[in-house]
């Protein structure tokens, strides 16, 4: 399973556009890359998947380009309520797989 | 519908001993994964089972061992705990195997003395 690498924090202020990035090198051809985001003493909660190029949803786009070495996640203007981790997570759809969240990215959202 | 439940909500054990943690699916999904979450670090994946059957496991010993039920309920058993078992666990339910869309439980915070 590919091992993904996101910055440790980023911060950013409400109304703007936030864009994480998520290297993952060795990505294999049935990966899938996913996004997830956690608030403190919660789980995780699905943000968007994607397999190539661009996915768009009612929360965030993703862009993948065609290389597959990267992702980046976009939320579009964020609000203090977006200050959370955000896990980028790489890997396929089929048995035996391994699932691996890695350290994710705190954003904190600044008024 | 109802979503992903778990129980109970906090557990205090000593060292030694054997825990339960209980998962209940959302509702027609045939997936659970289980996961513990160390404090500020990112969930780690215990195992996977679909259909009642393992579909995968991360790097955890033989103690740690599932059921899923044919209701799709689901337990995680840890024997012989240790005091770095300490953590948040946490099951997900998903539709299909893998890394298809993964709904988590508000988790079980075990505190190991």
């Amino acid at each position: 399973l590919a091992k993904t690498t996101q910055p440790i924090s980023m911060d950013s202020y409400e109304g703007q556009e936030v864009n994480i990035t998520c290297s993952h090198n060795n990505i294999a051809t049935n990966d899938y890359i996913t996004w997830y985001q956690q608030f403190p003493s919660q789980g995780p909660r699905f943000i968007i998947q994607g397999y190539k190029t661009k996915v768009t949803n009612e929360v965030a786009s993703l862009f993948i380009p065609a290389d597959r070495k990267s992702s980046t996640l976009s939320l579009p203007r964020v609000s203090l309520s977006d200050t959370a981790v955000y896990y980028c997570l790489v890997g396929g759809g089929g048995r035996d797989d391994k699932i691996i969240f890695g350290k994710g990215t705190r954003l904190h959202i600044l008024p | 519908e109802t979503g992903v439940t778990q129980s109970p909500t906090h557990l205090i054990k000593t060292r030694g001993q054997q825990v339960t943690l209980r998962c209940s699916s959302q509702s027609g999904h045939n997936t659970v994964s289980w996961y513990q979450q160390a404090l500020g670090q990112g969930p780690q994946f215990i195992f996977q089972y679909y259909r009642e059957e393992e579909n995968g496991r991360g790097n955890f010993p033989p103690r740690f061992s599932g059921l899923q039920f044919p209701n799709y309920s689901s337990e995680l058993n840890v024997n012989a705990l240790e005091l770095d078992d300490s953590a948040l666990y946490l099951c997900a339910s998903s539709l299909g195997r893998g890394v298809n869309e993964q709904f988590f439980g508000p988790g079980t915070r075990l505190t190991v003395l």
